[in-house]
C-alpha cells in the first residue's frame, strides 16, 4: 500500500472555526492532491500540489487553502467552516509520468462534520 | 453532459457470474483511464489501468477501452460477494497538470 496517512481520521467542529487536515507520504510523489467525496458527486478536487509551494485549484475550491512546505506534507485548511463543507476528504498522491500517467493512490480520508 | 458517466446501479449479479460495468466519458483527448473499488466506508483502490484500444487482463478482471466510442468498461469474471462495493472510473485528461475526473460509481452487488 502506498505511504499515505491522513489526519485526523475523524473531527466534529462548529460552523465558523478553522480546521486543518494533515495528508502526511512516505513515498517522495511529486503529485499531491485533496478531494471530496459527497453522495452523488463523486470524487471532486479541491486542490492539487505539483511540488513545494507548488498549488492550484481544483473545481470546488472556494473556502479552502492548502500549503505545501515539504514534499511529504500537503495541508488543507477550511479557513471558517461551514455546514457545506462537511463531507469525507480524500488525500491522493501520484508520481509525475512520461507519456503515461501515473495512478493516484488515496489515503484512507478524514469524515468531517461542521454542525 | 457530465465529462464522466456511470450508472449508479445497484447492479445485482448471482456469485459465479460475470459482472459488466461501462463507463462513458465526454472529451475526445482523454489518454488513461483507471479503475477504483471502493468499500464502503473505505478509500478507493486502484485495481486497472487501461491506456491503449482493445483488452487488458488481470487475474479475474479485464478492463476493455474504445476510444471511438468513448467507452471503458470493466468485466469481473466469477463474481464473489467480495466483490460487491462501488466501482468508480476514471479519466485522466492532458492539461497543465495531472487532471483525473472521476465517475459517481456503480454500485456492485453479488448475490451469494
Amino acid at each position: 500500500d502506498a505511504g499515505i496517512t491522513q489526519s485526523p481520521r475523524h473531527k466534529v467542529t462548529e460552523t465558523g472555526t478553522p480546521v486543518t487536515l494533515r495528508c502526511h507520504q512516505t513515498e517522495n510523489h511529486r503529485y499531491m492532491y485533496w478531494y471530496r467525496q459527497d453522495p452523488g458527486h463523486g470524487l471532486r478536487l479541491i486542490h492539487y500540489s505539483y511540488g513545494v509551494k507548488d498549488t492550484d485549484k481544483g473545481e470546488v475550491s472556494d473556502g479552502y487553502s492548502v500549503s505545501r512546505s515539504k514534499t511529504e506534507d500537503f495541508l488543507l485548511t477550511l479557513e471558517s467552516a461551514t455546514s457545506s463543507q462537511t463531507s469525507v476528504y480524500f488525500c491522493a498522491i501520484s508520481e509525475s509520468g512520461v507519456g503515461l500517467v501515473e495512478p493516484q493512490h488515496f489515503g484512507d480520508g478524514t469524515r468531517l462534520s461542521i454542525l | 453532459q457530465k465529462e464522466v458517466e456511470q450508472n449508479s446501479g445497484p447492479l445485482s449479479v448471482p456469485e459465479g457470474a460475470i459482472a459488466s460495468l461501462n463507463c462513458t466519458y465526454s472529451d475526445r483527448v482523454s489518454q488513461s483511464f483507471f479503475w477504483y473499488r471502493q468499500y464502503s466506508g473505505k478509500s478507493p483502490e486502484l485495481i486497472m489501468s487501461i491506456y491503449s484500444n482493445g483488452d487488458k487482463e488481470d487475474g479475474r478482471f479485464t478492463a476493455q477501452l474504445n476510444k471511438a466510442s468513448q467507452y471503458v468498461s470493466l468485466l469481473i469474471r466469477d463474481s464473489q460477494p467480495s466483490d460487491s462495493a462501488t466501482y468508480l472510473c476514471a479519466v485522466f485528461q492532458f492539461g497543465g497538470y495531472q487532471k483525473v475526473t472521476f465517475g459517481t460509481g456503480t454500485k456492485l452487488q453479488v448475490i451469494p
